[in-house]
C-alpha cells in the first residue's frame, strides 16, 4: 500500500531564510509525487511533480523539489521564503504505471514565514 | 472560470438529514475524484470516476455516502442520515489521464452536523 510521510507538522522559519519541507513516501514500485499548496478555506493547489527524469524539480511560486529514491524522499525547498509562502503543504503519491489507485496524501506541514 | 467548481460552498444540515453536494469538473478532465479531510489530516481519498464509470467505492466511509456521475460531466456526492462525525471539508478534484497530470481540486465543501 501506498503511503506518505510529512515528519513536521509545523516548520517556523524567517522571511528571506531558506525553507524546507519534508516528505517521504513508500510505494511498491517507481513513485509519482506531487506537492500541493492549501490557503485558508481554499481547495488544494498544485505546486509541482516529479515522474521520471531530473531528480531536483523546480514549480510554481519558485518552489522546487529534489526526488532521493534511496531515501524515499521528496523534500520541497525554497531558496528565500516569503510571508506569503505560508500555508499548509501536503505531499501526495501513487505507484507508477499502477493502475486505478488514487492520490494518496500526507498529513500536511503548516509553513509559517514569520516577517 | 475554468476551474473546477463546488457547490455549496457551506453547508449546516442537522443530524439525521440527508445532504448533497456538487462537483463541476473542468470541461476536458474525464477523471473526477472525491475527497474528504479533516482538521489537521490530509485529504482521504473517497471515491473516483472515469467518465460516468464509477472504478472506486470501496473508500466510501460507510454505506449513508453514495456518488454519482450521470452522464459524465458533473458529479454529486450524497450522505444520507448524517452524522456529526460527517463534518468536514468534502473536496472534488479532476484530471485528465490519471498518472501522467495532476489532479485539479475545487475549494470544497464544508459540511457542518450540528
Amino acid at each position: 500500500a501506498q503511503s506518505v510521510a510529512q515528519p513536521e507538522d509545523q516548520v517556523n522559519v524567517a522571511e528571506g531564510n531558506p525553507l524546507t519541507v519534508k516528505c517521504t513516501y513508500s510505494v511498491s514500485g517507481n513513485p509519482y509525487l506531487f506537492w500541493y499548496v492549501q490557503y485558508p478555506n481554499r481547495g488544494l493547489q498544485f505546486l509541482l511533480k516529479y515522474i521520471t527524469g531530473d531528480n531536483l524539480v523546480k514549480g510554481s511560486y519558485g518552489f522546487e523539489a529534489e526526488f532521493n529514491k534511496s531515501q524515499t524522499s521528496f523534500h520541497l525547498k525554497k531558496p528565500s521564503a516569503l510571508v506569503s509562502d505560508s500555508a499548509l503543504y501536503f505531499c501526495a503519491v501513487r505507484e507508477w504505471n499502477s493502475g486505478n489507485t488514487p492520490l494518496v496524501f500526507g498529513k500536511g506541514t503548516r509553513l509559517s514565514v514569520i516577517a | 472560470d475554468t476551474g473546477v467548481s463546488q457547490n455549496p460552498r457551506h453547508k449546516i444540515t442537522k443530524r439525521g438529514q440527508n445532504v448533497t453536494f456538487r462537483c463541476d469538473p473542468i470541461s476536458e478532465h474525464n477523471r473526477l475524484y472525491w475527497y474528504r479531510q479533516t482538521l489537521g489530516q490530509g485529504p482521504e481519498f473517497l471515491t473516483y470516476f472515469q467518465n460516468e464509470a464509477q472504478l472506486e467505492k470501496s473508500r466510501l466511509l460507510s454505506d449513508r455516502f453514495s456518488a454519482e456521475r450521470p452522464k459524465g460531466s458533473f458529479s454529486t456526492l450524497e450522505i444520507q442520515r448524517t452524522e456529526q462525525g460527517d463534518s468536514a471539508m468534502y473536496l472534488c478534484a479532476s484530471s485528465l489521464i490519471e498518472g501522467l497530470t495532476e489532479a485539479f481540486f475545487g475549494q470544497g465543501t464544508r459540511l457542518t452536523v450540528v
